[in-house]
């Protein structure tokens, strides 16, 4: 069975810095996804990267870029330039290559700060 | 193009009752996957259907139930309802089965007293 670990229940990061939050999985499939996902407050689940494990380059996408350490089994997103609308829970996500059921870390609570 | 609709937003029921959770996908969007998340539980997932069939399930007692109609909508169904049932009630919809990107709905925050 798949796990999702998010070993930061909260952080915070003033507006316009850098925050990067962590995330590790186990699993003993070679084919996966990854996902962040991100949850604002009383808003809707919205996708935010996504990394197929067959490629070694790591998925940007504006902001957002994460590092993803295949054998370590690590997948942590940066978000750079930080705003206030970042301020949400982050949920980390894996998905075996065909499958369709995700399994989701335990989130992490980020404040961006004025 | 209309995101995912979920219907009651908001459900008070009682113990040992049963109650009917809807979600419309995404206009052309044939899978459909509800997920239950609670603060002690985080998201777990309850079951996937696609073209009408039930293709997933994750581990919950058989009091959760679901069904996909011909149009794609669906319905879950939880009866004899705990005080653990008390959770936000997530639909995502995608594509097809298999690795598409999943789209969220707003959930249904179901309270059970």
């Amino acid at each position: 069975a798949q796990t999702v670990t998010q070993s930061q229940p909260e952080m915070s990061v003033q507006e316009a810095e850098t925050v990067t939050l962590s995330c590790t999985y186990d699993t003993s499939e070679n084919n996966y996804y990854l996902f962040w996902y991100k949850q604002p407050p009383s808003r809707q689940m919205i996708l935010v990267i996504r990394q197929e494990a067959y490629k070694q380059q790591n998925a940007t996408e504006n902001r957002f870029s994460v590092n993803f350490q295949k054998a370590a089994k690590s997948f942590s997103l940066k978000i750079s330039d930080s705003q206030l609308g970042d301020t949400a829970m982050y949920f980390c996500a894996f998905q075996v290559a065909y499958g369709q059921n995700f399994v989701f870390g335990p989130g992490t609570r980020l404040s961006v700060l004025p | 193009k209309a995101g995912v609709t979920q219907t009651p937003r908001y459900l008070i029921k009682t113990r040992g009752q049963q109650v009917t959770l809807s979600c419309s996908p995404i206009s052309g969007h044939r899978s459909v996957s509800w997920y239950q998340q609670t603060p002690g539980q985080g998201l777990q997932f309850l079951f996937e259907y696609f073209s009408e069939t039930q293709r997933n399930k994750g581990n919950f007692p058989g009091r959760f139930s679901g069904r996909q109609f011909s149009n794609s909508r669906s319905e879950m169904n939880v009866s004899t309802l705990e005080l653990g049932d008390s959770a936000l009630y997530l639909c995502a919809s995608s594509l097809a089965t298999g690795n598409y990107e999943q789209y969220f709905g707003p959930g249904t925050r179901l309270t059970v007293t």
